[in-house]
């Protein structure tokens, strides 16, 4: 069946630093890739997606890259400040009648000020 | 204004006991859902909904039964509620079945059963 394994589980940088987070998925017919951040007490919020005929997509601090033939994509913080603390998911979406999304384990990121 | 909204936030019972959880979305999306986060923060889907109909259900025991009065509305109702049922529930929603939706959650509801 589907599978998203994501690593590491925990991820702890100082201030400023850059944080990556790698993700693999199992099924080649995926298509669309978010990222969603959790936040304490709150539910996944989705900070940025890329779809499988895109290598790579960059919103400011924040940019994943995609590696359809080795089924791997990335989430790369840049400059991280405390307020990126929190718990991050990979996810894979495929359509199987309906559209399902499958969620990786989640990165519990520290930001250390 | 609240996108997803779900009540209640807190339920503690004790086991046996059959409880609800409700849902509503204000954004017009057509599919709703329901996942399950445990106490290792895995995120695992249970059902999915398309304007009131049911498309995806995960293998999820028959004491679990979703309800979908309208597309804007959908409840999680839970029979004989077992320890292993303690979790966080979270409803979300997305324009429609389409793949490259984004799906928007709910706060959470925290079930703890005793």
């Amino acid at each position: 069946g589907e599978n998203v394994e994501q690593h590491p589980s925990t991820l702890s940088v100082q201030e400023g630093d850059s944080a990556v987070i790698k993700c693999t998925y199992s099924d080649s017919a995926s298509n669309y890739f978010p990222w969603y951040k959790q936040e304490l007490g709150k539910g996944p919020q989705l900070i940025i997606d890329i779809r499988s005929n895109v290598g790579e997509k960059k919103d400011q601090r924040i940019a994943v890259t995609l590696n359809k033939t080795a089924k791997h994509f990335s989430l790369h913080i840049t400059e991280t400040q405390p307020e990126d603390s929190a718990v991050y998911f990979c996810a894979a979406s495929i359509k199987t009648g309906g559209f399902k999304t499958i969620f990786g384990a989640g990165t519990r990121l520290f930001v250390k000020a | 204004d609240t996108a997803v909204s779900q009540t209640p936030k807190y339920l503690v019972t004790q086991m046996g006991n059959d409880k609800s959880i409700k849902c509503e979305q204000n954004l017009g999306h057509d599919t709703m859902y329901w996942y399950k986060q445990d106490s290792k923060k895995f995120l695992k889907i249970m059902f999915s909904y398309n304007n009131k109909e049911l498309i995806i259900n995960e293998t999820v025991p028959n004491r679990f039964s979703p309800k979908s009065p309208d597309k804007a509305h959908l409840n999680l109702h839970i029979n004989s509620l077992e320890l292993g049922d303690s979790a966080v529930y979270f409803c979300a929603s997305s324009q429609d079945q389409g793949s490259y939706n984004e799906q928007f959650f709910g706060p959470g509801t925290r079930l703890t059963v005793l």
